[in-house]
């Protein structure tokens, strides 16, 4: 099973600061690595996918890099709406798995 | 617009069964452009794929579950269901389904989620 590590767990920033999350995999996965938001109380919604790929309707301050093993999720100039709890997931290999979550707390 | 809703039980004794629907409108569940997938989030914590059914009938469940797991599909009610057996307190979360584009990996439409308690 393909371990994803996620950091920060937590952090408190202020709007219109650039946040950068990473997610790390146990082993490499290609591009086969989406993102989603969780805002408290809803399901999860797409954000990126493979990597690096927009989804349609998603704000463009909400970007993807990475391949292999390393990945980043960036949103330049955060916006209150934007807390929530950010999943990375891997379908590189069966099982899907997910990392750990990381909370954005907005100041 | 594609939905799906989750409907069930919420509450189940230990080692009993969940049975879970996902009820899908806006769209056919029979089109093989789509597997269907449940998901599930412990309370506080992340996220588990369940596994899911593909057009035809196909499935793929989590190795930590598949003893216990079975997903199925009623294509004449656009709906499909999750057995979950011997259920026990470390089951309790709220069950999501989901779509995800056959073979791409990703989930793009999800239901609202549904609370299972286990609990005598």
């Amino acid at each position: 099973e393909i371990v994803l590590t996620q950091s920060p767990g937590f952090q408190s920033v202020t709007p219109k600061e650039k946040v950068t999350i990473t997610c790390r995999a146990s082993q490499s996965i290609g591009t086969s690595l989406h993102w989603y938001q969780q805002k408290s109380d809803q399901s999860p919604k797409l954000l990126i996918k493979f990597a690096s790929r927009s989804i349609s309707g998603v704000p463009s301050r909400f970007s993807g890099s990475g391949s292999g093993t390393d990945f980043t999720l960036t949103i330049n100039g955060l916006e209150a709406e934007d807390a929530a709890t950010y999943y990375c997931h891997q379908s590189s290999n069966f099982p899907y798995t997910f990392g750990p979550g990381t909370k954005l707390e907005i100041k | 617009q594609l939905q799906l809703q989750e409907s069930g039980s919420g509450l189940v004794k230990p080692s009993q069964t969940l049975s879970l629907t996902c009820t899908v409108s806006g769209g056919s569940i029979n089109s093989g452009a789509y597997s269907w997938t449940w998901i599930r989030q412990p309370p506080g914590k992340g996220l588990e794929w369940i596994g899911y059914i593909y057009h035809g009938g196909s499935t793929y469940y989590n190795p930590s579950l598949k003893s216990r797991v079975t997903i199925s599909v009623d294509t004449s009610k656009n709906q499909f269901s999750l057995k979950l057996g011997s259920m026990t307190a470390a089951d309790t979360a709220v069950y999501y389904c989901a779509r995800e584009p056959a073979g791409m990996g990703h989930f793009d439409d999800w239901g609202q989620g549904t609370l299972v308690t286990v609990s005598s």
